[in-house]
């Protein structure tokens, strides 16, 4: 299966620290889409952001950055001055197949204290 | 934000009794899904449907069958709950092959005692 990865199962900071969370996937696709979702302590998931694989710009919205790089199949997240109200598990994720159907990472569970 | 609910949001039960979820969409999108969430293995995907009728299995659907006779409900039936399906399930919807993002139900919470 192409898989989705994310290294990272926990990572802890003080409020206004940046922190990356890293994000590698497997395809054979030349066409291909990736996807980031949010999972605050309630428990709903919130989608952050869809990238496609013509699309290799950085996107930044606030305090959040992603950089997608197709050489290192990567597509990692950044939380600039990072707050307690970022504390979530994180999912990257990539279209797979038809119908929109999704992998998803095992996701990584971010802590910024105080 | 996407009009989906799922029922009951809380659900615990005995081994070898069957469970039947349902996901609700007020959104007429065409696309629904039914993924667990475990510690370690981030969501996967038991069932989707891509129309009325119209369903397919996904990585883990063994134990699980779903049915959609109408655009707006998908079922998910545990057809004899074991331990090992106590978990929170997580019911998905998508738009046209034109909008990839998938939104969210807020999630049901199954344990299986």
């Amino acid at each position: 299966a192409q898989k989705v990865t994310q290294a990272q199962t926990e990572i802890s900071v003080v409020e206004k620290e940046d922190v990356t969370l890293d994000c590698v996937y497997e395809t054979r696709d030349t066409t291909y889409y990736l996807f980031w979702y949010k999972q605050p302590p309630s428990g709903e998931l919130v989608f952050l952001i869809r990238r496609n694989s013509f699309d290799e710009q950085n996107e930044i919205s606030g305090r959040y950055s992603w950089n997608f790089q197709k050489s290192t199949s990567s597509f990692n997240f950044t939380i600039t001055a990072s707050q307690v109200v970022d504390s979530a598990v994180y999912f990257c994720a990539r279209k797979s197949g038809g119908y929109n159907k999704l992998i998803f990472g095992a996701g990584t569970r971010l802590a910024v204290h105080p | 934000d996407a009009g989906i609910t799922q029922s009951p949001r809380h659900k615990v039960t005995e081994t070898g009794t069957p469970v039947t979820l349902r996901c609700h969409q007020t959104e007429n999108h065409r696309y629904m899904y039914w993924y667990r969430q475990d510690p370690g293995h981030g969501l996967r995907l038991i069932h989707y449907s891509y129309g009325v009728k119209d369903t397919d299995k996904g990585e883990v659907s063994d134990g699980y069958s779903v049915s959609r006779s109408k655009t707006e409900d998908f079922l998910l039936t545990l057809e004899s709950a074991t331990s090992s399906q106590t978990s929170v399930y997580f019911c998905a919807i998508s738009e046209s092959p034109d909008h990839y993002e998938q939104y969210f139900g807020p999630g049901t919470r199954l344990t299986v005692t």
